[in-house]
């Protein structure tokens, strides 16, 4: 129940297409769902994050939709760039705070 | 504004030799998480401080990890004796608040135990 699951592993996209990346869970007392990124050598660094109250979220080229009832949330990228290229993860936490993280997906976006 | 610092960034080791991280967390953030990173797979945190006091360390291996952050501001994390299975990126984060949802995450320490 403490899971969240994450898919793909791994997205190869071309220049300027869409990415989505996939996470679910269980626990219906998670209240927050951040989305990670990282790049090689690099720690993690918030990306953009959503509450249950809200549907979507968007800043820039990236949104965050939010589907209470399925339990389930998306990153997607528009207009995705070779610098998008990272590890991306998913997570939820609850009210004592900790983040549960999804497994990543690596993310490549071609030329 | 500094980010979290960590050093070493890279150690290799031997099993069953010890070795300790240190980590520099934002200035002001009083909550610090280290957190262990397994290639192609999420951070598990390790233990968590709210200033100097430990909030949790459920998932911290006691019999041979130790961790201290004694003036409330850095900490180190200390492995003892290492093992194989223990390489891995140690990554240290900090917050401003218990209950501050964004953490900020230091680069990492990479550990190789041969």
């Amino acid at each position: 129940q403490q899971q969240v699951k994450q898919s793909p592993q791994s997205l190869i996209v071309q220049k300027g297409g869409i990415s989505i990346i996939n996470c679910a869970y269980e626990n219906t007392a998670f209240d927050y769902f951040p989305w990670y990124q990282q790049f090689p050598g690099k720690g993690p660094a918030l990306l953009i994050a959503i509450r249950p109250d809200v549907s979507e979220k968007k800043e820039g080229r990236f949104t965050i939709s939010f589907n209470k009832s399925a339990k389930q949330f998306s990153l997607h990228i528009m207009d995705s760039q070779p610098g998008d290229s990272a590890t991306y993860f998913c997570a939820a936490s609850y009210s004592n705070y900790q983040l549960i993280w999804g497994a990543g997906t690596k993310l490549i976006i071609k030329p | 504004e500094a980010g979290v610092a960590q050093s070493p960034r890279y150690k290799i080791i031997e099993k069953r030799q010890s070795v300790a991280f240190w980590c520099n967390p934002i200035s002001g953030h009083a909550t610090l998480y280290w957190y262990q990173q397994i290639l192609g797979q999420g951070p598990k945190l390790l233990i968590q401080f709210q200033n100097n006091g430990v909030v949790d360390d459920s998932q911290l291996p006691k019999d041979r990890f130790s961790a201290e952050r004694l003036k409330g501001v850095d900490s180190t994390l200390k492995i003892q004796p290492a093992k194989l299975e223990d390489s891995a990126v140690y990554l240290c984060a900090s917050s401003l608040a218990q209950g501050d949802y964004e953490q900020y995450f230091g680069p990492g320490t990479r550990l190789t135990v041969t």
